[in-house]
């Protein structure tokens, strides 16, 4: 079964720092990697995908990069603004294209201004 | 806006009540899913259609759950008798074309007394 973990659980940054989330899975055979967003009490924000044939994926401040051999992608954030305090999800996807997503627990992200 | 919308946002029901809760994705997706995800966890899966077919059901979805999605377009969950176990946000996600790319609406949040 698969299982994802995120490292840490929470994490505070000052403002403009330059960060990393970790995301782990158990199961290498993964079809795609998402990367959520999610502010209290709100949905998710899909933020970034990778195919399992790709290694990294970049959107403005944001940097995702997968080693699927190992079990592994990371979240780089530049420049950290108060704006991006929120949790962030990784989940993975098996098998086919169409299979459910599996998610971890989450990194809650705080931002000091 | 992802595409997605859900109603009610919020929900307040009595232990014992029933309640339906409604997808509406903006245009038309052949795959919809539905999770739940509780306080400080990640999002888990209860079911995804193709289309008006119900494909795939989580072991998390006991008989008093049941999902539809007549014509294919939005989608309803139904839970019947409900516990304070059932106490949630339900969340709706939508999948688009060849990238298998999730965009999930607001959710529903569920709180029974």
């Amino acid at each position: 079964k698969q299982e994802v973990t995120q490292i840490p659980a929470a994490l505070s940054v000052p403002e403009g720092e330059n960060l990393v989330l970790n995301c782990s899975f158990t199961d290498s055979a993964i079809y795609n990697l998402q990367w959520f967003r999610q502010d209290p009490g709100k949905g998710l924000t899909s933020l970034l995908l990778i195919q399992s044939s790709q290694r990294e994926q970049t959107s403005g401040r944001l940097n995702a990069s997968l080693d699927k051999s190992s079990g592994r992608s990371t979240l780089y954030i530049a420049a950290s603004q108060p704006g991006d305090s929120a949790t962030y999800l990784c989940a993975v996807r098996e098998g086919s294209g169409n299979t459910p997503l599996v998610f971890g627990k989450g990194t809650r992200l705080s931002v000091i201004a | 806006d992802t595409g997605v919308s859900q109603n009610p946002r919020h929900k307040i029901t009595k232990r014992g009540q029933n309640v339906t809760f409604r997808c509406d994705p903006i245009s038309e997706h052949n795959r919809l899913y539905w999770y739940r995800q509780t306080l400080g966890q990640g999002p888990e899966f209860l079911t995804y259609f193709q289309n008006e077919a119900q494909l795939e059901k989580s072991r998390l979805l006991s008989d008093r759950f049941s999902a539809e999605r007549p014509k294919g377009s939005f989608s309803t969950l139904e839970i019947q008798r409900t516990e304070q176990g059932d106490s949630a946000m339900y969340l709706c996600a939508i999948q688009t074309g060849s990238s298998y790319e999730q965009y999930f609406g607001p959710g529903t949040r569920l709180t029974v007394t």
